[in-house]
């Protein structure tokens, strides 16, 4: 079956330190990976979207990559600071619909970071 | 903010009353979503709308129905929901198939 899965239902860091986050999947060939964020009853942001032909790419302290061999795609955020305590989403498009998308979220991490 | 608005932000509503969830977005974008998310649960598409056409129904029961009177609003009628219903219910809007934007949802209880 087709699955999204992202490590640890919670990651607790130290500020300063590199949060890493994992988004891997199975029996999908998606053109394209998205991260977003989302804080308490609030709807999911867009951080960054990676290519199936790119390797990685960065935004101010994210960082994330994508390897189609692995299936996997890791979230990097730097000199973290406890501002970016939030869920985590990744999502996919396992079809390439064209005007649209029906994207497939993971079910998300949790990083709290503490002072 | 996002762009995407979404009223009311919170509903509570008995199983045998009908409801309608809004979204409104100036943005521009072709396409819209309707999401379901529950407690420790994944996002669930529910919906799109591309050019104001419904292009995608995930199995979602009758009991929620989507509109889409053009491409700036979107609707979702709720009638005689369930408990189990209980969700943060979202929209998005995308202008390709690329990021989307999310509204802030609507927190809906059912008793």
């Amino acid at each position: 079956s087709q699955k999204i899965e992202q490590n640890s239902e919670a990651l607790n860091i130290q500020e300063g330190k590199t949060a890493t986050l994992t988004c891997n999947y199975t029996n999908y060939s998606p053109a394209y990976l998205q991260w977003y964020r989302q804080d308490p009853g609030r709807g999911p942001v867009f951080l960054l979207l990676i290519r199936e032909n790119e390797k990685e790419k960065r935004k101010e302290r994210l960082k994330v990559t994508f390897d189609t061999t692995l299936k996997q795609s890791l979230f990097h955020i730097t000199a973290s600071q406890p501002a970016d305590s939030a869920t985590y989403l990744c999502a996919l498009d396992p079809t390439f619909s064209g005007g649209y998308n029906k994207l497939i979220f993971g079910a998300g991490t949790r990083l709290a970071v503490h002072p | 903010e996002t762009g995407v608005t979404q009223t009311p932000r919170h509903l509570v509503m008995g199983m045998t009353n009908k409801k309608s969830l809004k979204c409104e977005q100036h943005l521009g974008h072709n396409a819209m979503y309707w999401y379901k998310q529950s407690a420790k649960k994944p996002l669930e598409l529910m919906f799109v709308y591309s050019l104001e056409e419904r292009v995608e129904n995930n199995s979602v029961p009758s009991r929620f129905s989507p509109e889409c009177p053009n491409s700036s609003h979107l609707f979702l009628h709720l009638h005689t929901l369930q408990p189990e219903d209980s969700a943060l219910y979202l929209c998005a809007s995308s202008r390709s198939p690329k990021e989307q934007f999310f509204g802030p949802g609507t927190r809906l209880t059912v008793l």
